[in-house]
């Protein structure tokens, strides 16, 4: 089945700094991915939708310069943390859409990496 | 109103009971609903999608679907200690019904 393979798994950063999460698609190609953010005992936040080769575009209340969105290829998608803060501490997921597939079998998540920021 | 609701629980329910999850959305159009499972820590995973009104089984799981009450539902049969775990609704909405937003899940307990 289809496979998103999400790096790092975690890490720890200091406050200020930019951190830099990947999200692959590794069996299909996916014009759209997801990123979600799910702080604890929480749902998951739809943060924004990434197109390749286009702008992202960013739920309401996200600061579109905070978090940074790259989808410059099919089976890759980047979301940078700048200037990490403490209340960026959370557990952030992408998930793709397999294009090949029909609706909903189509959204595979990736594992998630969990930062802490200190 | 939020756009996916359910109840949160916890819902703790005896092995090998029947455990039934409950969840409404605000979209009428919306088309395409999930059932995701997520153990602490970890990311959602599949259980379960449904399009069509009515049930849909899969094992010892059961969706249910109602679009006239925008109202959907799980069934979980003979619930394990395993089981145990957030069970997240989600349902496909926007243009072409490409962003899923998800519920804020209900906790479930299944006591040995």
């Amino acid at each position: 089945g289809a496979v998103v393979s999400q790096h790092p798994s975690w890490v720890i950063c200091k406050s200020g700094t930019s951190v830099k999460i990947e999200c692959r698609s590794l069996d299909f190609q996916a014009t759209t991915m997801f990123w979600y953010r799910q702080f604890p005992k929480q749902s998951l936040m739809l943060m924004a939708t990434s197109n390749e080769g286009s702008k992202a575009t960013y739920e309401q209340g996200v600061e579109k310069d905070k978090f940074l969105i790259n989808h410059a290829s099919l089976t890759l998608s980047t979301l940078t943390v700048t200037s990490a803060h403490p209340e960026d501490s959370s557990f952030y997921i992408c998930s793709a859409r397999d294009t090949g597939l029909r609706g909903g079998l189509g959204y595979t998540f990736g594992s998630g990496t969990r930062l802490t920021v200190v | 109103q939020k756009e996916v609701e359910q109840n949160s629980g916890p819902l703790s329910v005896p092995e090998g009971a029947i455990a039934s999850l409950n969840c409404t959305y605000s979209d009428r159009g919306s088309q395409s609903f999930f059932w995701y499972r997520q153990y602490s820590g970890k990311s959602p995973e599949l259980i379960m999608f449904i399009y069509s009104n009515g049930d849909k089984e899969d094992g010892r799981f059961t969706a249910q679907l109602n679009k006239a009450s925008q109202y959907v539902s799980l069934l979980i049969r003979d619930s394990q200690p395993s089981d145990s775990a957030t069970y997240l609704c989600a349902v496909n909405m926007g243009p072409g019904g490409f962003k899923t937003i998800f519920g804020a899940g209900t906790r479930l307990f299944v006591k040995a």
